[in-house]
């Protein structure tokens, strides 16, 4: 149980174009998934915290407008990378808790994304 | 503000050799704490987590961890590494509500034969 799922798994996309990247909880339902970002060998870093019919909430120094975040059920919430340029380019993770739960987040497999 | 350390970036150790990560904590409240392995390209995996009760805690693959409220630490142990736990882990603290998971730095662990 509690698996989360991500896709595409990996992408290579031109500078200018937008990609969007997809979560998915597959065996429950989530009020509220997360995006972070992870850089080469560093650690996970908070972008957004992504509520189920509302406005996500950005975290310090994240972009609203380039990184455009949809939750528009309780299984599924959508990042999209718009205007993307190289220096996008990272390992893009989401996790999912459950409505109504307690402390534990649910991470998805990650997506890397390549922006040449 | 909530901040996790993990003194060790690297960590080498034998096959068969006991292991320890250190993680060490700033949290106002009380904390939740987990530890995750992640493979090369891979998501998260928990290992464990500590919410309340007993501090030492079991895990999966035979991982254990300890909290320390006076230390304000949460190092995970175990007592003998297998080749295939060579990976990154991360020591993670977040709230009573899953939410503001703040992640340590990370420690790669290397498994010689």
């Amino acid at each position: 149980g509690a698996v989360v799922s991500q896709h595409p798994s990996w992408v290579i996309c031109k500078s200018g174009t937008s990609v969007k990247i997809e979560c998915r909880s597959l065996d429950f339902q989530a009020t509220t998934m997360f995006w972070y970002r992870q850089f080469p060998k560093q650690s996970l870093m908070l972008m957004a915290t992504s509520n189920e019919g509302s406005k996500a909430t950005y975290e310090q120094g994240v972009e609203k407008d380039k990184f455009l975040i949809n939750h528009a059920s309780l299984t599924l919430s959508t990042l999209t990378v718009t205007s993307a340029h190289p220096e996008d380019s990272s390992f893009y993770i989401c996790s999912a808790r459950f409505s109504g739960g307690a402390g534990e987040q649910f991470f998805g497999p990650g997506t890397r994304l390549t922006v040449l | 503000a909530q901040s996790v350390t993990q003194p060790d970036i690297h960590i080498t150790v034998s096959e068969g050799a006991s292991l320890e990560l250190r993680c060490n904590y700033s949290y106002g409240a009380t904390p939740y704490l987990f530890w995750y392995v992640q493979s090369p390209g891979q998501g998260l995996q928990l290992l464990l987590k500590y919410f309340s009760g007993d501090t030492l805690v079991q895990g999966i693959k035979g991982f254990e961890a300890e909290f320390k409220r006076s230390q304000s630490s949460f190092n995970l142990r175990k007592p003998s590494v297998h080749w295939s736990d060579a990976a990154e882990y991360f020591c993670a603290v977040g709230d009573n509500a899953g939410n503001m998971l703040t992640f340590g730095g990370g420690t790669r662990l290397m498994v010689k034969p």
